[in-house]
C-alpha cells in the first residue's frame, strides 16, 4: 500500500503565481519525519525541507513555505511567486523506518 | 563537495544476464538506499542498508538482491535481467537518523533487451 499520497500528478501555472503542493501519507509511528524533495530536468534529486512528526509549526523559508497538520496526516508544500527554474519534478518522502516517497508532483512554470 | 557516485549513467543488459549497479559515498554514511523509478509511480524502495553487511528489505525486493561490504558501497545486484527491469535506478545515502536528509546519486538508466 502507498504510504506517500501525491494526488497531483501534473500542475501548470504561469510565472509569479502561487503553487501548492498537496501530500498525505500514512504511518502506524508516533515518531516520524517528512520531506519534500525537488528532482529538475537534470535529474539529480535534491533535498528541500523536512519537519519531524512532534513539530506542527509552519514555517517559511524564501519562496518556500509548508503546512504540516499531523489530525489529516498532511504535508502540503507552496512555492510562493513562482519562477520558469521552478519546473520540476516534486516528491514528498516519509522516513518512518524505512524512506518511502511518493509518485511526484510534476510541476511546469511557463514564462 | 558531498557525492554519491553511480558507476554508469547508462547500461543495456540482455534478458538473463546478472547484473551489478555499483554505488559509491565519500560522506561516510551509515545509510544506503537503493530505489527505481518509473513514470507514474515515483521512486519505491529496493532494498536499504543501515550498516555494513547489513541489508533489509524494501517494498520491491524481488528479482533484486544487495550487498555492503564496505560502508561506502552499496551494490544493486539483478540476479537474472528481465525486460520488465528496464528503469532509472537512484541509490541515496544519508546520517544516522530518520530526520537527516538523503544525498542522490544521478541515477542508472537500465535498459534490459
Amino acid at each position: 500500500a502507498q504510504k506517500v499520497t501525491q494526488a497531483q500528478t501534473e500542475i501548470s501555472v504561469v510565472e509569479k503565481e502561487d503553487v501548492t503542493l498537496d501530500c498525505v501519507y500514512e504511518t502506524r509511528d508516533t515518531t516520524y519525519y517528512l520531506f519534500w524533495y525537488k528532482q529538475p530536468p537534470s535529474g539529480e534529486l535534491v533535498f528541500l525541507i523536512r519537519r519531524n512528526s512532534f513539530d506542527e509549526q509552519n514555517e517559511i523559508s524564501g519562496r518556500y513555505s509548508w503546512n504540516f497538520q499531523k489530525s489529516t496526516s498532511s504535508f502540503n508544500f507552496t512555492i510562493t511567486a513562482s519562477q520558469v527554474v521552478d519546473s520540476a519534478v516534486y516528491f514528498c518522502a516519509l522516513n518512518d523506518y524505512k524512506l518511502s516517497f511518493g509518485a511526484g508532483t510534476t510541476v511546469t512554470v511557463r514564462a | 563537495d558531498v557525492k554519491v557516485t553511480q558507476s554508469s549513467r547508462y547500461l543495456v543488459k540482455r534478458t538473463g544476464e546478472k547484473v551489478f549497479l555499483e554505488c559509491v559515498q565519500d560522506m561516510d554514511h551509515e545509510n544506503m538506499f537503493w530505489y527505481r523509478q518509473d513514470p507514474g509511480l515515483g521512486l519505491r524502495l529496493i532494498y536499504f542498508s543501515y550498516d555494513v553487511k547489513m541489508k533489509e528489505k524494501g517494498d520491491i525486493p524481488e528479482g533484486y538482491s544487495v550487498s555492503r561490504e564496505k560502508k561506502e558501497r552499496f551494490s544493486l545486484i539483478l540476479e537474472s535481467a528481465s525486460t520488465n527491469q528496464t528503469s532509472m535506478y537512484l541509490c541515496a545515502s544519508s546520517s544516522p537518523g530518520g530526520g537527516t536528509e538523503a544525498f542522490f546519486g544521478q541515477g542508472t538508466r537500465l535498459t534490459v533487451v
